[in-house]
């Protein structure tokens, strides 16, 4: 079935670093979500992308989805203490049959 | 605006019983309410898709027996867990849309769910 992974499974920087996740999928998907959970919370959507090679800005982070549709990134630039999270990518593959979140990238970020 | 309630917020429950987890729109109709699983420190699974008066779509592999999903009104979506056993202990999360799509979904606090 439909695998999606996630690179690194956690991350420590330094307040002001950048941070890069990756999500990789067995097979091509239709679209890529982004979310985010806090510790302790509930998720929380960041966004969605569609279209093959599609980049989007949201302030500091970049999304990015692969021009094969099968892998995305998620790009913060400068990071702060609010970034601290999990972030998890998923997606539905094109026949439509499986909606697959990924484990997940966990960031600390160090004052 | 945009609240979403989940009730209860955690639930303890013996093997063999039913379980019956409340999602609401607060402030908003929502058309569209998700089911989510997500077991500790791991990542989340959607379980099923409900439509305000039609029946659910289950994601593959979810029981729809065993996870029964009620979509009664425009704000009120409930998730029972039936005939529960100890691996059903999860934290359950449900989302909820105005539309049809879980982009535009805002997310509950969850409910944990410990079944002894």
């Amino acid at each position: 079935g439909q695998q999606v992974m996630q690179i690194p499974q956690y991350q420590h920087v330094q307040e002001g670093e950048d941070f890069t996740t990756y999500c990789n999928s067995s097979t091509t998907l239709s679209n890529i979500q982004w979310y985010k959970q806090r510790p302790g919370g509930h998720p929380v959507f960041l966004i969605q992308l569609v279209k093959s090679g599609e980049v989007k800005k949201q302030k500091r982070l970049t999304f990015q989805f692969g021009e094969a549709k099968k892998n995305s990134s998620l790009h913060i630039t400068a990071t702060q203490t609010t970034d601290v999270g999990t972030y998890f990518c998923a997606g539905r593959d094109n026949y439509g049959q499986n909606f697959v979140f990924g484990p997940g990238t966990r960031l600390s970020v160090l004052p | 605006g945009a609240v979403v309630s989940q009730h209860p917020s955690r639930v303890i429950c013996k093997s063999g019983t039913s379980v019956k987890i409340e999602c609401r729109s607060l402030d908003f109709q929502a058309t569209t309410m998700f089911w989510y699983r997500q077991f500790p420190k791991q990542s989340l699974m959607l379980m099923a898709t409900s439509n305000e008066g039609s029946k659910a779509t289950y994601e593959q592999g979810v029981e729809k027996d065993k996870f029964l999903i009620n979509h009664a009104s425009l704000t009120l979506s409930t998730l029972t867990v039936t005939s529960a056993h100890p691996e059903d202990s999860s934290f359950y999360i449900c989302s909820a849309s105005r539309g049809a799509l879980n982009t535009e979904a805002f997310f509950g606090q969850g409910t944990r769910l410990t079944v002894v």
